[in-house]
C-alpha cells in the first residue's frame, strides 16, 4: 500500500529548462510535505518543505506547489542545471511530535539534466 | 560534527547468516529511524525509536531487530539473511525544536547483498 504516488518515474531535461515532478498522497491526516535529494552514493537530504497552510514555497530556484483538495503537491525546478540531476523523492507525515521518524516516501525521480 | 555514520559502507552475507549494521548520531537527536530503499520503491521505514529504551516498528519490519540503549547509537540486527533483504539501508535522525517539522538528517548507507 503505497501512500504517497511519484510521478514520473525518470525525467530528462535540458539544461535551462523547468523539471516537475508531482506527488499524490492517500492519508489526510498528513500534515508535513518535503522534498529530498539524493545523489549517488549518498543519502538524501532535505531540499524543501511545506506545510498545508500555504498553497506556494519558494526557495531560489525549487518551488512547491500544494493543492489540498485535491491532495496533490510537485516540485518545481526553474532554470534547471546540470547539477541538479539527481534522484529526487517527496514524502509526507504528520508535524506532531510523535510523529517524528516516520516519514512515508514516493516511490522517487531520476531527475536528469542535459548540459 | 560527523552527522549520522554507518558502518560498514558494504556487506556481502549468504543466506541464513546474521549481522548488525551500525548507526550513530552526534546531533543529540530524540528520533532516529531506519530505512532500506529499493528501486521503484522509494524509501520504506523499518523500524524507529523516539528515545533510549523506546522502539517501534515501520512499514517492513519482518526479519529486523533494533534495540536503542544510548541517545547516539541505533543498531539494526538482521537475525536470518535472506535474499529479499539485498538493499540499501539508511540511518536517519532527526529532532522536533525549531523545524517546520522532521527534517530528517541521513547518514551515507550500508549497500547489503545477501547470496
Amino acid at each position: 500500500q503505497q501512500q504517497v504516488k511519484q510521478s514520473p518515474q525518470s525525467l530528462i531535461v535540458q539544461k535551462g529548462g523547468i523539471s516537475i515532478i508531482n506527488c499524490a498522497y492517500e492519508n489526510t491526516a498528513f500534515d508535513y510535505f518535503p522534498w529530498y535529494q539524493q545523489f549517488p552514493g549518498k543519502g538524501p537530504a532535505l531540499l524543501i518543505a511545506i506545510r498545508p497552510d500555504v498553497s506556494e514555497k519558494k526557495e531560489g530556484r525549487f518551488t512547491i506547489s500544494f493543492n489540498k483538495s485535491a491532495k496533490q503537491f510537485s516540485l518545481h525546478i526553474m532554470d534547471s542545471q546540470p547539477g541538479d540531476s539527481a534522484t529526487y523523492f517527496c514524502a509526507a507525515s504528520k508535524a506532531g511530535g510523535t510523529s517524528y521518524g516516520k516519514l512515508t516516501f514516493g516511490q522517487g525521480t531520476i531527475l536528469t539534466v542535459h548540459p | 560534527n560527523a552527522g549520522v555514520t554507518q558502518t560498514p559502507k558494504f556487506q556481502v552475507l549468504k543466506t541464513g547468516q546474521s549481522m548488525t549494521l551500525q548507526c550513530a548520531q552526534d546531533m543529540n537527536h530524540e528520533y532516529m529511524s531506519w530505512y532500506r530503499q529499493d528501486p521503484g520503491m522509494g524509501l520504506r521505514l523499518i523500524h524507529y525509536s523516539v528515545g533510549a529504551g523506546i522502539t517501534d516498528q515501520g512499514e517492513v519490519p519482518n526479519g529486523y531487530n533494533v534495540s536503542r540503549s544510548t541517545t547516539e547509537d541505533f543498531p539494526l540486527r538482521l537475525l536470518s539473511a535472506a535474499p529479499s533483504q539485498t538493499s540499501v539501508y539508511f540511518c536517519a535522525s532527526s529532532s522536533p525544536s525549531g523545524s517546520l517539522g522532521d527534517t530528517q538528517y541521513f547518514g551515507p548507507g550500508t549497500r547489503l547483498t545477501v547470496l
